[in-house]
This record gives C-alpha cells, sequence and structure tokens, in this order.
C-alpha cells in the first residue's frame, strides 16, 4: 500500500533563506507525487507533480522537488524564501494512475521571518 | 469558469441532524471526490467516483453517503452527523483524458458538530 511521511510538521525560515520541505514515499509501483500548497482559508492547490518524466520538476511561485528513487523522496525546495510563501503544503502519491486516489502527508506549515 | 463549487462555505449541525454538502465542477471532469482535513493527518478520501452512476468508498468512508447522478454534481449526504465528523471537507475532479492527471480542489466546507 502506498503512503506518505513528510517530516517536520512546522518548518520556520527566514525571508531569503532557503526553503526545503521532506517527503518520503512508499508505493509497490512507479508513483505518481506531487506538492499541493493550501494558503490560509483556501482550498488546495497544485505546486508541481513528478510523472516519470524528469526527476527534477518544476512549479509554480519558484519551487521544484527531485525524485530520487533510491531514497523515495520528493522534497520540495525554494532557493529564497518570500513572505507570501507562508502556507501549509501536502505531498501527496497517486495510488493508481487511473483511478486518481490521491493518499496525502500529514502536511507542514512554512512560517517565514522577516 | 468556475471550477469546483462547494457549498455551504461553513455549517453547524446538532448530533444527530442530517445534512448534505454539495459539490458541482463545470470542467466535464470524469472523476470526482471528497476528503476531509484534519490537524496533523493531512486529507483522508472519503468516497470517489469514476464516472456518473458510480462510487466507490475511500479511506475513512463510514457516516457519509455519496451518489453521482450527472457528471457536474457530487453530493455527500451525512445521515446523523457525529461530533467526529467535525472537520473541512473538500471535493476535487480531474479528468482521465490526456495525461494531466491533475485534480482540482473547491475551497471547502467548514463542518461543525456539536
Amino acid at each position: 500500500a502506498q503512503s506518505v511521511t513528510q517530516l517536520g510538521s512546522h518548518v520556520s525560515v527566514s525571508e531569503g533563506a532557503l526553503v526545503l520541505l521532506r517527503c518520503n514515499y512508499s508505493s509497490s509501483v512507479p508513483p505518481y507525487l506531487f506538492w499541493y500548497v493550501q494558503y490560509p482559508n483556501q482550498g488546495l492547490q497544485l505546486l508541481l507533480k513528478y510523472t516519470s518524466a524528469a526527476t527534477l520538476v518544476k512549479g509554480i511561485n519558484g519551487f521544484e522537488a527531485e525524485f530520487k528513487k533510491s531514497e523515495t523522496s520528493f522534497h520540495l525546495t525554494k532557493p529564497s524564501a518570500h513572505m507570501s510563501d507562508a502556507a501549509e503544503y501536502f505531498c501527496a502519491v497517486d495510488s493508481s494512475s487511473n483511478t486518481g486516489k490521491l493518499i496525502f502527508g500529514q502536511g507542514t506549515t512554512l512560517q517565514v521571518k522577516p | 469558469n468556475a471550477g469546483v463549487t462547494q457549498t455551504p462555505k461553513f455549517q453547524v449541525l446538532k448530533t444527530g441532524q442530517s445534512m448534505t454538502l454539495q459539490c458541482a465542477q463545470d470542467m466535464n471532469h470524469e472523476y470526482m471526490s471528497w476528503y476531509r482535513q484534519d490537524p496533523g493527518m493531512g486529507l483522508r478520501l472519503i468516497h470517489y467516483s469514476v464516472g456518473a452512476g458510480i462510487t466507490d468508498q475511500g479511506e475513512v468512508p463510514n457516516g457519509y453517503n455519496v451518489s453521482r447522478s450527472t457528471t457536474e454534481d457530487f453530493p455527500l449526504r451525512l445521515l446523523s452527523a457525529a461530533p467526529s465528523q467535525t472537520s473541512v471537507y473538500f471535493c476535487a475532479s480531474r479528468t482521465y483524458s490526456g495525461v494531466k492527471n491533475i485534480q482540482y480542489f473547491g475551497a471547502g466546507t467548514r463542518l461543525s458538530v456539536l
């Protein structure tokens, strides 16, 4: 069965610092992996997705993630944090590319300090 | 283009009451699903549908019913609300056409059961 683990429920960085949000997955088949962002009192917005093409995936708002099969990881990074990046971030795996049943991690709240 | 629309945005129920959370999408997506979001647990799949007339259970289906009579609508019914159903509920949809494999989320319904 697929599962997703996000390491660290809260991450705090200073504005301009590197953002690193960790995600490890478990899957018996090649996974489809996603990062979503949720701003306060809003729905989820797709940041980026991995679908077995390039292992380095670029998303919106300067975020990118690298798929590492040997480490079963899909960590999210951004070189320089902005105040507007403060939100909750979810990593998710698609349990089947046909049905689209997403399995989510627990979420990581990113705080950006001025 | 409205995308995925959920109503109501907020609801307070008493234990034992019933209600229906509405979800509609205008993108002609085949797949629709309901998730609940609880602190520290990410999003968990309640029910999903791969097309009109077809529904199936997700990870946490107990206490919820769904039906899919049209492509556009996928209501979620709480037959007898319990305090454990206090949560934020999200509806999502996606298409199977092409290789987009992206789910679009509504803004959510915040439900409190007293």
